[in-house]
Formats: structure tokens, sequence, C-alpha cells
């Protein structure tokens, strides 16, 4: 079965200090990969998503960059953190077959504090 | 511009009530409707809806989509403490899941 994890689970970082959050998937070839932030409301907001090696697309510009260095890691960094940048983000894997639009499975998350 | 809208956005019930979810959306190049469950972490998949009319069901809990009408329901019938947590509706549409804010469920025993 597949399973998907993510650390750390939480992060107390000071502002302007670099970022990395790490995304690993097991069970599964060629996932679409996804990190998403969830803010103070109950919304998630897709920030990248990743349909193979190397290939990922942004969808809000902002501080945070995500790559895709072998076929079942996504990894989110940032060289400076500002403090909008808190929040509690998910990393998601879905099935490549049948395109984009299939169901999605979340990671535990990591809950970022900015200070 | 894409919408997902979720109501009620709170509700607090008695364990043994039924409770019906609602989520509408207006998205363009609509594909699928999806529901999740998030309690203390991580949203787990609940449902996923492509049709118009067929209800997806498990357990106590079962999901329609209406894609004339825009909307879907999440029902819960016999609701248990367990129950209780955020429920997220997603739309995806061309590569992304637009999710809504979510509607927080407590049911109280």
């Amino acid at each position: 079965s597949q399973t998907i994890h993510q650390w750390p689970a939480t992060l107390v970082q000071p502002v302007g200090s670099p970022l990395s959050l790490e995304c690993t998937v097991e069970g599964t070839s060629n996932p679409n990969l996804y990190w998403y932030r969830q803010a103070a409301g109950r919304g998630l907001q897709l920030l990248f998503y990743s349909v193979g090696i190397g290939q990922i697309s942004s969808e809000v510009p902002q501080n945070l960059s995500a790559s895709r260095p072998q076929d079942r890691q996504f990894i989110l960094s940032s060289k400076k953190l500002l403090l909008s940048d808190s929040g509690f983000y998910l990393c998601a894997w879905g099935p490549a077959s049948g395109g984009l639009n299939n169901e999605q499975f979340f990671g535990p998350g990591t809950r970022l504090t900015v200070l | 511009e894409d919408k997902v809208v979720q109501s009620p956005l709170s509700l607090v019930v008695h364990e043994g009530d039924t409770v019906t979810l609602n989520c509408s959306y207006e998205v363009t190049n609509f594909r699928s409707l999806l529901w999740y469950k998030q309690e203390k972490k991580a949203p787990t998949f609940l449902f996923m809806l492509t049709s118009s009319g067929i209800e997806k069901k498990s357990g106590r809990l079962s999901s329609i989509l209406d894609k004339k009408e825009l909307f879907s329901i999440l029902n819960i019938t016999a609701t248990q403490t367990g129950d209780s947590a955020v429920y997220l509706c997603a739309v995806g549409r061309r590569g992304k899941l637009i999710f809504g804010q979510g509607t927080e469920l407590s049911v109280k025993p």
C-alpha cells in the first residue's frame, strides 16, 4: 500500500532563516505530487505541483520554491523565511493515471511557525 | 473567478443526529468533486464524485453531486463523537484542487 511521509512534524524558525521541508512517497511510481499550505482559516491553498522529476508548476507567486530530485521525493524550500510563511504545510500525492484531477492523499503535515 | 463555498461553516449536533453538509461551486472546466475529513492533522479522503445523481456511500456517510445545480451534499447519519472534524470539499479542474473553507462539525455526547 502507498504511504506518504513528511518531516519535520513541527518547526520553529526565525525570520530570514532558510527552510527545507521534505516529502517522500512509498508504494507507487510516477505519482503526481503537491504542496499545499493551510493558513489561519481552514482552506488549503495549492502552492506547487509536479508530474515528474524536475517538473514543477507554481500556482502562486511567493517566497517559496519546490524541487523534485527523485520520482517519489518532493522538497519545499525557502532562502529567507517571512512571518507570513507560517502555516500548516501539507504534501499530497495522486495517481498519475487519469490525469491531474484524481483523488489526492495527504501526508501528516508540517506545522511551521516563523518568529 | 473559480470558487468553492461550503455551508454551514460550523455545526454543533448531538450523537445520533443526522447532518447534511453543503458544497456549491463555480468552477470552469469542472472535472471532479472531492470530500475530505480533517481531524487534528492531515485531511483523509472520503469520496470523489464525477457524475451527477450517483450516490457514493461508505458506512454512515454518503454523498451525491448535482452538476446542473453545481452543488454536492455530504450526509452523515447517526452521528458519533468521532465524526467531529472539519469536512473539506474540493473541486478538481485542470490539474489542481480548489478547496472550500470547510465545515467544522462538533458532535456532542
